[in-house]
């Protein structure tokens, strides 16, 4: 089956200007996550949907971050406007159950992205 | 909420050599660990996981033991080769609700051929 899609892969932007990042989950999962990874950290969560439903976005920077899951598919993380410390992999992953805990979490290659 | 520190940070080893990395949680509650190996450029994927019914789990040259009096769990990869070398995390949750996974910090390791 395919993988978790991810765009774009590397992004370079000046502080207080946006970004867009696009994922596609494997196709049939209910859940999806988005994921901030810092340079030398392990992955924190940003925000969970089950299908197109927000179940969890507690450590998701409302003032700065958006997050939308249209039609329980594709989903769409904005950031705007970026900061140095937003640096970072946004990983996106997907699984099948609506847990994390219950069933494995499928990743995407991450985006990449650089804010000078 | 749950916190989840791993160690070592590094692991350097000839290849043939046993690896041992060590995490520890916070969450009593907490009753699913995976682990994770991250390559270069590649997102995390799952190698191995246990729940906190059973005390130890293989598969091939890994294992994951769990102590939950202690609230630490480890991954013992045996006969290692080069191609293991990666980054790899340890993580934690539990069943009530939408609990999110929480993951250590990492730990690269390097295999020496």
């Amino acid at each position: 089956e395919a993988g978790v899609a991810q765009s774009p892969r590397y992004k370079i932007i000046e502080k207080r200007q946006s970004v867009a990042f696009w994922c596609n989950p494997i196709s049939g999962h209910a859940t999806l996550y988005w994921y901030q990874q810092i340079l030398g950290q392990g992955p924190k969560l940003l925000i969970q949907f089950q299908n197109n439903g927000v179940v969890d976005d507690s450590q998701l920077p409302k003032d700065r971050f958006s997050a939308e899951r249209l039609k329980g598919v594709d989903s769409t993380l904005k950031i705007q406007p970026a900061k140095l410390e937003d640096s970072a992999v946004y990983l996106c992953a997907s699984s099948r159950i609506g847990t994390a805990n219950t069933g494995e979490l499928f990743f995407g290659e991450g985006s990449r992205l650089t804010v000078l | 909420g749950e916190n989840v520190e791993q160690h070592p940070s590094t692991l350097s080893v000839q290849e043939g050599d046993s690896a041992v990395i060590k995490c520890t949680y916070s969450d009593s509650a907490s009753n699913y660990f995976p682990w994770y190996k991250q390559e270069l450029g590649k997102g995390p994927q799952l190698i191995i996981d246990i729940r906190s019914n059973v005390g130890e789990k293989k598969d091939q040259r890994i294992a994951v033991t769990l102590n939950k009096t202690a609230k630490h769990f480890s991954l013992h990869i045996t006969e290692t080769q080069p191609e293991d070398s990666a980054v790899y995390f340890c993580a934690a949750t539990h069943n009530t609700g939408f609990q999110k996974l929480v993951f250590g910090t990492g730990t690269r390791l390097l295999v020496s051929p």
